[in-house]
């Protein structure tokens, strides 16, 4: 079945980037998905990438994706205090309109930020 | 902005009793959908519902498990004799009808389900 795998800590300094990664087994992907989830929230889609685009930006956000490789990472530009939350990378195989589709998560990253 | 939400934030029952849980979907959305993520592990798909049927479940969905749309806006799940092993954090999410395969997911701040 589906897997998907990312470490499961990241501390970095305010200022500095951070990088978070994340590996899928699931070659049918087609869309890959970073979600973050601050203490006592739910998930919030940060950004997402197909499966045909190597690269995405989204103002401090940058989604890299190798597909040969099944690797996906979230670059986070110029970490804030406030970017402290747990990062999960997620999947979703195809889907045929007028069906729902499950997403796969990751094991989540923690990220803290120290000042 | 419109948000999905998740009633209650905790619920504490006794092994054996059942539970439900309460959702309510952003209102234009046609997809649904129940996760689970136990302490300390990955988010986990329960089930997906669209047009009034299931779409998915997972192997955890067993028969102790169930949703409903009892009405144009709730999106419930009930779990008929809960077990230790259902104390987990339960999401609820929505999505809209998209073409394509594009599927953003909107999640609730989910119901923390303790079984003692």
């Amino acid at each position: 079945g589906e897997d998907v795998e990312q470490s499961l800590f990241l501390s970095v300094r305010e200022g500095d980037s951070s990088v978070i990664n994340c590996t899928y087994t699931d070659s049918s992907s087609t869309y890959l998905y970073w979600y973050k989830q601050e203490p006592g929230a739910g998930l919030q889609l940060l950004t997402y990438i197909f499966s045909n685009m190597d690269m995405k930006q989204d103002q401090r956000l940058t989604v890299l994706l190798n597909k040969k490789d099944k690797h996906l990472s979230l670059r986070i530009a110029d970490t804030q205090t406030g970017d402290s939350a747990i990062y999960f990378c997620a999947e979703s195989p195809p889907k045929a309109t007028g069906t729902a589709s499950k997403l796969t998560f990751g094991t989540g990253t923690r990220l803290q930020v120290t000042l | 902005e419109p948000e999905v939400t998740q009633t209650p934030s905790h619920q504490v029952t006794q092994m054996g009793q059942e539970v439900i849980l309460r959702c309510v979907p952003i209102s234009n959305h046609l997809y649904f959908y129940w996760y689970r993520q136990i302490l300390g592990q990955k988010v986990e798909f329960l089930v997906s519902f669209y047009n009034n049927e299931i779409s998915e479940k997972s192997e955890i969905f067993d028969d102790q498990f169930s949703v409903e749309r009892p009405d144009g806006s709730n999106f419930t799940l009930k779990i008929r004799s809960t077990k230790l092993e259902d104390s987990a954090m339960y999401f609820c999410a929505s999505s809209p009808a998209h073409s394509g395969s594009y599927n953003e997911q909107f999640f609730g701040p989910g119901t923390r389900l303790t079984v003692l």
